[in-house]
């Protein structure tokens, strides 16, 4: 049973503009959201998080909007630069357990 | 700086072989975690560890053991590795329980 659902796996986007990666999630009892990014052999790295008190976190050139009622999560790029090509993993959590539950990944590639 | 090692960074291995990952982190971290990322799957979770010799199961356990036996090593044990078992594994560790930090990952092959 996949709680945490990234149903693009891919997307390729010009430099400079928007790129946008949705997620969707089953389980209301999760109150914690968090965006990886993911370079070819290396592990991932935090990239922002939010909290489900929280409508949108911003954090330079990335905001993550949470819809509580849709289940549903996206991670903006404004403007998207060629370095941003990796693969972004969401992930939640539940207050108690501490267990990340990650989606299956969105391949962003910038183009130049 | 936050700082989470692992022993290998590529392995081969041959079935039925026992296998040991490492992981180390610096960051006096109660949490640690072994997940194993595969193609169209994401990131599964195999094992984790609240503290010293504490262990529970993930969502992926079988087949693979772990230890952890002082507060910055914790390792994951392939009893008898099969070719299923050919993955990218990850190691992290948290604080809060919220941001987990990343090693750089072992690419284990298994023929």
């Amino acid at each position: 049973d996949q709680q945490v659902k990234q149903n693009s796996p891919s997307l390729s986007v010009q430099e400079g503009r928007i790129s946008i990666l949705n997620c969707d999630y089953t389980n209301s009892m999760f109150d914690y959201f968090l965006w990886y990014k993911k370079y070819p052999a290396e592990g991932p790295t935090f990239l922002i998080s939010i909290s489900s008190i929280k409508d949108k976190n911003e954090d330079g050139r990335f905001t993550v909007f949470l819809n509580k009622s849709a289940k549903h999560l996206s991670l903006h790029i404004v403007p998207s630069q060629p370095g941003d090509s990796a693969v972004y993993f969401c992930a939640a959590k539940r207050n108690q357990g501490g267990k990340l539950i990650f989606g299956q990944g969105t391949e962003l590639s910038v183009k130049p | 700086d936050v700082k989470v090692t692992q022993s290998s960074r590529y392995l081969v291995k041959r079935t039925g072989e026992k296998v040991f990952l490492e992981c180390v982190q610096d960051m006096d971290h109660e949490n640690m975690f072994w997940y194993r990322q595969d193609p169209g799957l994401g990131l599964r979770l195999i094992y984790f560890s609240y503290d010293v010799k504490m262990k529970e199961k993930g969502d992926i356990p079988e087949g693979y053991s772990v230890s952890r036996e002082k507060k910055e090593r914790f390792s994951l044990i392939l009893e008898s590795a099969s070719t299923n078992q050919t993955s990218m594994y990850l190691c992290a560790s948290s604080l809060t329980g919220n941001e987990q930090f990343f090693g750089p990952g072992t690419r284990l092959t298994v023929l």
